[in-house]
């Protein structure tokens, strides 16, 4: 079964600053997907950014990109420029690609608080 | 309407009752998929859709558990019998075809359950 940790509970970053947030997953799998979802205290789930297991070069989104290292089985998220509407909680999360319909799992969460 | 509603947004109700969640998904979308987020399990899989039948639903917790959908479209998610540790908010998410691993899975804004 795949797993999905996040080691930081919480976070902090100062408006305009840059925070990384961490997160490894264990997989005996090759082929997969990451992904990074925001879920302000409205509740929905954003997707944020999505990272196939596949392709070498991380992804990016405007102010959001990944670092993701397949042998380290590290994908953590990076906010450049940081502004209010960032803080939320981010989730990491993991699918298969291996089969239809597959569930995400995701992990612990990491909430981020933007400092003005 | 644009996106994938829930019903009620927030449920109380004692432990011993019977109660039903309501997800809508997005118009076309053929794969649904039940979440649930508590304080001590983090956001958990329950069951997945594709059309009316449910291929997976290992994730359920035990069998006062249960899920349908009708005409490939509403689904209901119904706890028996509720427990306190039944208490959390509950996710709806559909993707178009959930046949592709690429599909994206949009979410409602879930339905806080509180049992007393």
């Amino acid at each position: 079964a795949q797993t999905v940790t996040q080691s930081q509970p919480e976070m902090s970053v100062q408006e305009a600053e840059t925070v990384t947030l961490s997160c490894t997953y264990d997989t005996s799998e090759s082929d997969y997907y990451l992904f990074w979802y925001k879920q302000p205290p409205s509740r929905q789930m954003i997707l944020v950014i999505r990272q196939e297991a596949y392709k070498q070069q991380n992804a990016t989104e405007n102010r959001f990109s990944v670092n993701f290292q397949k042998a380290a089985k590290s994908f953590s998220l990076k906010i450049s420029d940081s502004q209010l509407g960032d803080a939320a909680m981010y989730f990491c999360a993991y699918r298969s690609a291996k089969t239809s319909g597959s569930r995400l799992t995701f992990g612990e969460g990491t909430q981020l608080t933007v400092n003005p | 309407g644009a996106g994938v509603s829930q019903s009620p947004s927030n449920k109380v109700t004692e432990k011993g009752k019977d109660v039903e969640l309501r997800c809508d998904p997005i118009s076309g979308h053929t794969a649904l998929y039940w979440y649930r987020q508590s304080l001590g399990q983090g956001l958990e899989f329950l069951i997945y859709f594709q059309g009316n039948s449910a291929p997976d639903k290992s994730g359920l917790p035990s069998d006062r558990f249960s899920a349908e959908r009708t005409g490939g479209s509403v689904s209901t998610l119904t706890i028996q019998r509720t427990q306190q540790e039944d208490s959390a908010v509950y996710l709806c998410a559909s993707s178009a075809e959930g046949y592709s691993t690429r599909d994206e899975q949009f979410f409602g804004p879930g339905t806080r359950l509180t049992v007393l």
